[in-house]
């Protein structure tokens, strides 16, 4: 089956600076991959659109320049949350869209932390 | 209000007994997912339902899509320690894979 990948599945870091999540298909290519965002006890809410070879579409209420994303190949999405904030300490996951399935491919998330 | 419902927000059963979690859509659906999350931890693909009036079972799981497309239930028969976590419908309304969420359901097993 098909497998996505996302690197770190946890992060500390310190106030003010950034964090990069990485997301790849191992397997397929994906020209469209989704980040979502989970709060605790909350569901996952669809943060951007990310389109391989053009920029990111985001959802309403998301800092683009905040939440940098990147999809240079067509294996690999990475999200960078700039300057960091403890605010921004959440779940991030990311998911892949793999042309002719119907099954979204979700990667294992990456809890980050901001001290 | 919500586009999509998902109820309960917390059920707490019994070891043994059957349940039902429920997914309502505002708009019609291209496809729903269900998926089973332990917090902060990755999600477990359960199902995937496309067809009006379609059924589909796992185990001891089945999930099925009302012929209008716009609700969904997952139902455990005789239910488990190891059913207790957080279970999430995911709509996709465009057939991109691109899903909005429900709020989720926690589930607790009783012994």
């Amino acid at each position: 089956g098909a497998v996505v990948s996302q690197h770190p599945s946890w992060v500390i870091c310190k106030s003010g600076t950034s964090v990069k999540i990485e997301c790849r298909s191992l397997d397929f290519q994906a020209t469209t991959m989704f980040w979502y965002r989970q709060f605790p006890k909350q569901s996952l809410m669809l943060m951007a659109t990310s389109n391989e070879g053009s920029k990111a579409t985001y959802e309403q209420g998301v800092e683009k320049d905040k939440f940098l994303i990147n999809h240079a190949s067509l294996t690999l999405s990475t999200l960078t949350v700039t300057s960091a904030h403890p605010e921004d300490s959440s779940f991030y996951i990311c998911s892949a869209e793999r042309g002719g399935s119907t099954e979204a491919f979700f990667g294992q998330g990456t809890r980050l932390t901001v001290v | 209000s919500q586009e999509l419902e998902q109820s309960p927000q917390s059920l707490i059963v019994q070891e043994g007994k059957n349940l039902t979690i429920n997914c309502t859509s505002s708009k019609t659906l291209y496809g729903l997912y269900w998926y089973k999350q332990k917090y902060g931890e990755g999600l477990i693909f359960l199902m995937m339902l496309q067809k009006g009036g379609e059924e589909k079972s796992h185990e001891k799981i089945t999930a099925k899509l009302d012929e209008k497309k716009q609700q969904s239930s997952l139902h455990i028969t005789a239910s488990q320690p190891s059913h207790a976590g957080i279970y999430l419908c995911g709509a996709d309304y465009q057939g991109a894979q691109k899903l909005v969420f429900g709020q989720g359901t926690r589930l607790t097993i009783n012994p």
